[in-house]
């Protein structure tokens, strides 16, 4: 079973960046794909982007395009997302998810997010 | 991209009750359909994929059903530990994007 441990919490000032880490433990790196989540306060999910590592593939959402990089690192098994120019309303939760590529017959497939990591907070604040 | 629209917002039922929550999409997504359920504080946790199948180890009062743009999760019998808020979520094109939520409370 993989689990995701996620890097701690952060304060960041407006205009700079962030990074942060998601480790995957277990031998499945390669047949997740993996998404970064984020939930501001008292708000709903919302997927930011997703990686499958295996292809080197990335998807972001339209919103976050420009300003978001998700990236991999397979020698430590950990994804990094970073995203810029951050402002007060990307505090938030910022999960790590991740979605097995495979179907029951060993095709590709996209599917839902079956494991999660425990959240970052990341506070922005001048 | 896909837009997912959730209904109710929020909802108030009673131990026992059956509760039904609508999602649907704004194209079709044939049945890539997720349900997550999100208590206070933590991690969202996978109750359906493929819109009616159901996660290992969650209970059978949970089900999903549809395809196309229309989805529905029912909520058997509601029970005290199903407080939270619910999410469904697309994952039919490269994008998982997910609806707005919503919270249920139990009276």
């Amino acid at each position: 079973q993989v689990q995701l441990v996620q890097s701690g919490a952060e304060v960041k000032k407006p205009g700079s960046s962030m990074k942060v880490s998601c480790k995957a433990s277990g031998d499945t790196f390669s047949s997740y794909a993996f998404h970064w989540v984020r939930q501001a306060p008292g708000q709903g999910l919302e997927w930011m982007g997703g990686i499958i590592t295996i292809f080197g593939t990335v998807h972001y959402a339209q919103k976050f395009q420009g300003r978001v990089t998700i990236t991999p690192d397979k020698s430590t098994s950990t994804v990094y997302m970073e995203l810029s120019s951050l402002r007060s309303d990307d505090t938030a939760v910022y999960h790590c998810a991740g979605s097995p590529i495979y179907d029951t017959n060993g095709y590709y497939s996209n599917n839902a997010f079956d494991i999660w990591g425990q959240g970052t907070m990341v506070t922005v604040s001048s | 991209e896909i837009q997912m629209t959730q209904s109710p917002s929020t909802l108030s039922a009673s131990v026992g009750d059956r509760v039904t929550i609508t999602c649907r999409a704004s194209q079709s997504i044939s049945d890539y359909l997720a349900w997550y359920q999100q208590q206070p504080g933590k991690a969202p946790k996978l109750l359906i994929y493929k819109a009616s199948d159901l996660q290992t180890g969650v209970p059978s009062r949970f089900s999903g059903s549809g395809s196309g743009t229309e989805f529905t999760l029912t909520i058997s019998s509601l029970q005290p530990d199903d407080y939270g808020s619910y999410y469904c979520q697309q994952y039919n094109s490269f994008s998982w994007m997910f609806g707005q939520g919503t919270k249920v409370e139990i009276k």
